[in-house]
């Protein structure tokens, strides 16, 4: 079962320059979600797609744009990277409220990004 | 607005012995809360979750969890820690008026002594 899987694993990117982090997952998950890890921040959620043609903004958005290319696919953009981007990015997935219990989130295995 | 506070950044304990990890939360209506294990380079992963009844839960690797509501808290625990238990915890809290977009802890790192 490949569940969540994200690519790259690693990137190092220049300020200034842009990129395209993808997320694909085989559960049949209507929710899919992008989540930003920083040390002593825990995770937090930068945007969500509800349901498949449908997105909206996190707790901490500003920079990144998304796309829900499909029911399976869930992209995350940055336009122009910045130092503080820096970050370890993961993708989850999981049923929408009123599905299976609030069903929980389902993980990809992170990007580790690097801006300098 | 939701949130989590894990008061334990390390806990360091020897393999055998008892463990708890705290976890306090604020949300407005019944929670949900969830509590997730990461593994260096890995992801997270479900250990267990309460949506409602019986408020102590039963998780994967011998793990359980109590809900209090008077007291706001969710704590794991686990009669006897192994080395492999070795990782970093998240809690986190959601529930139906949050969308399931969980907020999440700031972690607790748990080093297992032999």
């Amino acid at each position: 079962n490949a569940g969540v899987t994200q690519t790259p694993k690693f990137q190092v990117l220049k300020t200034g320059q842009s990129m395209t982090l993808q997320c694909a997952q085989d559960m049949n998950h209507n929710s899919m979600y992008w989540y930003r890890q920083d040390p002593g921040m825990g995770l937090r959620l930068i945007y969500y797609s509800a349901s498949e043609g449908t997105t909206d903004k996190g707790e901490v958005p500003n920079g990144y744009n998304v796309s829900r290319l499909n029911k399976r696919e869930f992209s995350l953009r940055l336009e122009s990277a910045a130092p503080s981007q820096t970050s370890v990015y993961f993708c989850a997935s999981s049923e929408p409220p009123g599905g299976q219990e609030n069903s929980p989130l389902h993980f990809g295995n992170g990007t580790r990004l690097t801006v300098t | 607005a939701q949130s989590v506070t894990q008061p334990d950044i390390h806990i360091t304990v020897s393999e055998g012995a008892s463990l708890e990890l705290r976890c306090n939360y604020s949300y407005g209506a019944t929670p949900y809360l969830f509590w997730y294990v990461q593994s260096p380079g890995q992801g997270l992963q479900l250990l267990l979750k309460y949506f409602s009844g019986d408020t102590l839960v039963q998780g994967i690797k011998g793990f359980e969890a109590e809900f209090k509501r008077s007291q706001s808290s969710f704590n794991l625990r686990k009669p006897s820690v192994h080395w492999s238990d070795a990782a970093e915890y998240f809690c986190a809290v959601g529930g139906l008026r949050g969308g399931n977009k969980l907020t999440f802890g700031t972690g607790t790192q748990l080093k297992v002594e032999l």
